[in-house]
């Protein structure tokens, strides 16, 4: 799996956008970025998933540059219960049995 | 909505002892996977099993099974254990390639 790298930490305000890159430069064709969120001590949550066209969900948006060697995860209105470690994680993405690879990750602090 | 339960929440075992973590995937996810969390660290991969056959292994140690039962259930048994096996188990289940949901852990300590 392709090795992604992230910035440590972000703070952002409460109701503002949050933007978190992730750059993924060696990704391959059949390669997906994912975005995982954990919340203290608890289980990671998926947030999306998006292969080469940008994606939107109830959650976030997914920005995937046109060479896909980075996205951007974009919260619209941060609260702070999005106070969590985000992980891009990229992965081969049609098979049921792969296991996730977390690395590294931001602490996003959102802050009133 | 229905979530992956695990048991126990806790658990305080010693050195040298055993221990057995359970999970309970949602109904109908055909696949369960085992993630260890040490103490600041990422999850890390253990082990999953797609239709009860065991079908990735990551960085588990010899000392550790597991096992996905004809329910769906699975059970992560650990032996001989050393106080670097503590840490938060989470279980995950999935019945799509993308979206693997997660339990609530289990904490374990090994005093």
């Amino acid at each position: 799996d392709a090795k992604t790298t992230q910035p440590p930490s972000m703070d952002c305000a409460e109701g503002r956008a949050a933007n978190l890159p992730c750059n993924h430069s060696t990704i391959s064709g059949n390669e997906y970025v994912y975005w995982y969120r954990q919340i203290h001590s608890q289980g990671p949550q998926y947030i999306i998933h998006g292969l080469k066209n940008n994606e939107t969900n109830e959650m976030a948006s997914l920005i995937i540059t046109e060479d896909r060697k980075s996205s951007t995860l974009i919260l619209p209105h941060a609260t702070l219960r999005d106070t969590a470690v985000y992980y891009c994680i990229v992965r081969v993405g049609n098979n049921a049995g792969n296991m996730l690879t977390f690395g590294g990750g931001t602490r996003l602090m959102v802050k009133p | 909505a229905a979530g992956v339960i695990q048991s126990p929440r806790h658990l305080i075992k010693e050195k040298r002892e055993t221990a057995t973590l359970k999970c309970y995937p949602i109904p109908r996810h055909d696949t369960v996977y085992w993630y260890q969390q040490g103490p600041g660290q990422d999850p890390q991969f253990l082990i999953s099993f797609y239709e009860k056959m065991q079908s990735d292994k990551g960085s588990i140690p010899d000392r550790f099974s597991a096992q996905q039962f004809s329910d769906y259930h699975s059970e992560l048994n650990m032996s001989s254990l050393e106080l670097g096996d503590s840490a938060l188990y989470f279980c995950a289940s999935s019945r799509t390639y993308y979206e693997q949901y997660f339990g609530p852990g289990t904490r374990l300590t090994v005093t």
